[in-house]
């Protein structure tokens, strides 16, 4: 039982143009969330995250938004860039259960076009 | 600063055979992770050590993995005996305080 999903496994834009990538989770009991980017043949590298208390965090060209209600989040990357091409993956963990596992979605892969 | 290393990078092993992957975490984290990705799928948690101490090992497949964690420093994984479906890329992360995890480049495991 996946329970973090990321529903399209690829995603094209145009160069300079916005990039959303979402991300579905069924676990109540996630409270931090984040998105790393993977490169072929490297390891996962961290972009950005979110805490259950916040709803928006904002870091340069990328933005993640949180929807607790709806159990969602999303990355939007404004402008898009080739070399953000790349496999997104969105990860969660229940930090006040201790746990700090993170629970990782299947990826999207992101295809910038120039 | 260093980041996370691992090795070696790529490892071919015949089924039943022993395999040893070696993890260095950035300096000063005492949280260390072990993760493992098959055939493409999600990436999936194995464990996690507190300094020398396993603090989650729920996710270890079964008795064949053994994990350790020296002084608190390096880790090593152990596959003993390694089989067909412990094919997959072994990602090491660490971290300072229960929060964002930085993995390394992983190791690329594959048994014939």
């Amino acid at each position: 039982d996946q329970q973090v999903k990321q529903n399209s496994p690829s995603l094209s834009v145009q160069e300079g143009r916005i990039s959303i990538l979402n991300c579905d989770y069924t676990n109540s009991m996630f409270d931090y969330f984040l998105w790393y980017k993977k490169y072929p043949a490297e390891g996962p590298t961290f972009l950005i995250s979110i805490s259950s208390i916040k709803d928006k965090n904002e870091d340069g060209r990328f933005t993640v938004f949180l929807n607790k209600s709806a159990k969602h989040l999303s990355l939007h990357i404004v402008p898009s860039q080739p070399g953000d091409s790349a496999v997104y993956f969105c990860a969660a963990s229940a930090i006040q259960n201790a746990g700090n596992m993170l629970t990782f979605g299947g990826g999207t892969r992101l295809m910038v076009k120039p | 600063e260093a980041g996370v290393t691992q090795f070696p990078s790529h490892s071919v092993i015949e089924k039943g055979q022993t395999v040893t992957l070696r993890c260095d975490p950035i300096s000063g984290h005492d949280n260390l992770y072990w993760y493992r990705r098959v055939m493409g799928k999600e990436i999936k948690f194995l464990l996690h050590f507190v300094k020398e101490s396993k603090q989650d090992e729920s996710g270890m497949p079964n008795n064949r993995f053994l994990a350790e964690r020296t002084g608190g420093t390096y880790s090593t994984l152990k596959v003993q005996p390694a089989e067909l479906e412990d094919s997959g890329v072994y990602f090491c992360a660490s971290s300072q305080v229960v929060s964002t995890q930085y993995f390394g480049p992983g190791t690329r495991l594959t048994v014939l």
